[in-house]
């Protein structure tokens, strides 16, 4: 597995802050955070570019590490629709084109 | 706005049936994508397509073909079906040459082989 999540699962209460983290020994030119439901796609929630970059949309706030092998994505104020699987996805951009690789996932339960 | 398309959402088949999944990315992507995702896994890339050309595979069995038509849609042919094929299949478009484009999932095509 190239991206490594961690924790795997998460259980809070409702206010509560949380923060997963995305950890790779490989480089990648652009990361992604996405929240998945039962039997849906993946929804893009931050795109990062830049090394170190840190960008926020809402509730979400990430970042990607200065080496670009690793980010966090940090959630605050957690309310019950926050529940999903949370995946990180690396991008590599080959001779052939862009290649995305997912994490292992993070499983949240907020409990209201 | 337009998102990836995927039909059909649902599908039964029994073993050593064949299935077609159709995608259909959103309008001006040039590259599509193919992703498994058995039950509490990540999504396993399988093959990809930039400008009809197939530009990247993954863990993609013989037993499965994929092509890009000139509209871009795309479909995943799927032969001699196991049971371990059961799974949800999803698609993703982005559009390769710019710098800034993320992954944009449809909804998927949950298969069930029996």
């Amino acid at each position: 597995q190239l991206l490594e999540q961690s924790p795997q699962f998460l259980s809070i209460q409702e206010g509560e802050n949380l923060t997963v983290y995305c950890n790779s020994s490989s480089v990648f030119s652009s990361l992604q955070w996405y929240r998945q439901e039962p039997g849906e796609g993946p929804v893009l929630l931050i795109a990062l570019y830049k090394a170190g970059e840190l960008t926020s949309n809402g509730r979400l706030t990430a970042q990607f590490g200065i080496t670009r092998k690793d980010s966090f994505l940090n959630i605050s104020a957690s309310i019950p629709s926050d529940v999903g699987i949370y995946f990180c996805a690396g991008q590599w951009i080959s001779n052939t084109g862009n290649q995305f690789y997912f994490g292992t996932g993070t499983s949240l339960t907020v409990i209201p | 706005a337009a998102g990836v398309i995927q039909s059909p959402r649902h599908l039964i088949k029994e073993k050593r049936e064949t299935a077609t999944l159709k995608c259909y990315p959103i309008p001006r992507h040039d590259t599509v994508y193919w992703y498994q995702q058995g039950p509490g896994q990540d999504p396993q890339f399988l093959i990809s397509f930039y400008e009809k050309m197939q530009s990247d595979k993954g863990s993609i069995p013989d037993r499965f073909s994929a092509q890009q038509f000139s509209d871009y849609h795309s479909e995943l042919n799927m032969s001699s079906l196991e049971l371990g094929d059961s799974a949800l299949y999803f698609c993703a478009s982005s559009l390769t040459g710019a710098r800034n484009s993320p992954l944009h999932f449809g909804n998927g095509t949950r298969l069930t082989v029996t």
